[in-house]
């Protein structure tokens, strides 16, 4: 299985801020990497998938990059909505797997 | 509005049986791969099995490889996931959530566009 890394585990900002969160796979994963927010108590939220491609609808203070083993997700000016946990997910191959998380908490 | 709605979740017994439901509307479910997703108390994601759009191809973690079935009634616009020999590792919010292939370049990405709202499962005595 490819196993997804991310760090920081946790992470705190000021509104205003920017920062970056970095994902990283076990495997080579081409670009199949997908970026999710979630919120306490509700689903996770697509953010951007294929490592870079925002998905419709989400701001474009985010940000995604990264190719092979190697991503990272960028929020420019963090809103006070922004924090949440983000975690990062492979689909190249099933299972697909996620990293452990990473919460931005405001500072 | 694209919608997917869990149900069936609940509290039973270690080595019992449950069997989650995921109703779609606002979609041509037929149409596209659908992913179950589970997420234990305080934990993170974890992908637990996913199935083609006509229900020929089933692919799940290997946590769950045996005790798990998916399955799908597409005139019902249904999907679901039985779950035999409960473990209490199996605790979780369980979501359904649709798989999308979307072309970036000359190269189909999948990811998971839609989520459910999640069913809560209990495995405990």
């Amino acid at each position: 299985d490819i196993q997804m890394t991310q760090s920081p585990s946790s992470l705190s900002a000021s509104v205003g801020d920017g920062v970056t969160i970095t994902c990283r796979a076990s495997h080579s994963i081409r670009s199949f990497l997908n970026w999710f927010q979630q919120k306490p108590g509700k689903a996770p939220n697509l953010l951007i998938y294929a490592a870079s491609t925002l998905q419709r609808g989400v701001p474009s203070r985010f940000s995604g990059s990264g190719s092979g083993t190697a991503f990272t997700l960028t929020i420019n000016s963090l809103q006070p909505e922004d924090f949440a946990t983000y975690y990062c997910q492979q689909s190249y191959t099933t299972p697909y797997t996620f990293g452990q998380g990473t919460k931005l908490e405001i500072k | 509005e694209v919608q997917l709605v869990e149900s069936g979740g609940g509290l039973v017994q270690p080595g019992g049986s449950l069997k989650l439901s995921c109703e779609a509307s606002g979609l041509p479910f037929s149409s596209y791969w659908m992913s179950w997703v589970r997420q234990a108390p305080g934990k993170g994601l974890e992908w637990v099995a996913n199935i083609k759009k006509d229900g020929s191809e089933k692919y799940y973690v290997d946590s769950v490889k045996g005790r798990f079935i998916i399955s799908r009634d597409n005139a019902k616009n249904s999907l679901y996931l039985q779950m035999n020999s409960l473990r209490a590792e199996d605790t979780a919010v369980y979501y359904c959530a649709r798989e999308v292939a979307n072309i970036v370049g000359a190269v189909y990405y999948y990811y998971m566009d839609v989520w459910g709202k999640g069913t809560t499962v209990t495995v405990s005595s």
